[in-house]
């Protein structure tokens, strides 16, 4: 298996520009999670998905984020408009149900920097 | 609510030291425990796991115990090498009521070994 597959690598975007970030999980893990991970604030846990549906938004930090799974092997993340508070690294990762016993698996991650 | 708490670094050793990473946690019930690793321009990897109390993980030469009576999990290594250089994060997941279980990290901790 590949891995958790996200992309772009890297995304330079000016402010009040749409952004998108994707990702691919494993195939057959029915959990997707997104982070955010900054210096000053560590690792956030944005949204997660289970079997395709949002469960928990709550650290989704305003109406500009949206996260959408339509498929089981695909998901995105968007931030419409950007601002410069949004640049930092967005992880995706997936992990197997129904015990969390074996972690997650994470991708390499999106390094957002909105100028 | 759960919570993880990790030494802060940064943590500078030479080759061949001891390594000591303190991890606490404060969840109910009976979290599973995991140390995380994160290479410089890299997702987290799983490092090692616990999941039960007494439990040892181990991993590439690091150990990290699950000591219930002291809610720790200490990540150790009787020699470390230049290549452990990285940030280590200490986490928890349980299920919350309501929903699926979720990763609780702590706020990482960077190490960099000397030749």
């Amino acid at each position: 298996d590949a891995g958790v597959i996200q992309s772009p690598r890297h995304e330079v975007t000016e402010m009040g520009q749409e952004v998108t970030l994707r990702c691919k999980p494993i195939s057959g893990h029915d959990y997707l999670f997104w982070y955010r991970q900054t210096m000053m604030r560590g690792l956030e846990l944005l949204i997660y998905f289970n079997n395709n549906v949002p469960i928990d938004d709550s650290g989704m930090p305003e109406d500009r984020f949206s996260a959408k799974m339509p498929n089981a092997s695909f998901s995105t993340l968007k931030i419409q408009p950007s601002e410069p508070r949004d640049s930092a690294v967005y992880f995706c990762a997936s992990s197997l149900s129904p015990t969390g016993a074996r972690g997650y698996t994470f991708g390499s991650g999106t390094r957002l920097t909105v100028v | 609510g759960n919570s993880v708490t990790q030494m802060e670094g940064p943590v500078t050793l030479s080759e061949e030291a001891f390594l000591t990473i303190n991890c606490t946690y404060t969840a109910t019930g009976y979290p599973s425990l995991f140390w995380y690793v994160q290479y410089p321009g890299e997702g987290l990897q799983l490092l090692l796991k616990a999941t039960k109390a007494d439990d040892k993980g181990s991993n590439k030469g690091f150990e990290a115990t699950y000591r219930k009576e002291t809610t720790s999990f200490h990540l150790e290594k009787g020699s470390v090498q230049v290549s452990d250089s990285a940030v280590y994060f200490c986490a928890l997941s349980r299920v919350s009521s309501g929903s699926a279980r979720q990763l609780t990290f702590g706020s990482g901790t960077q190490l960099t070994v000397l030749p």
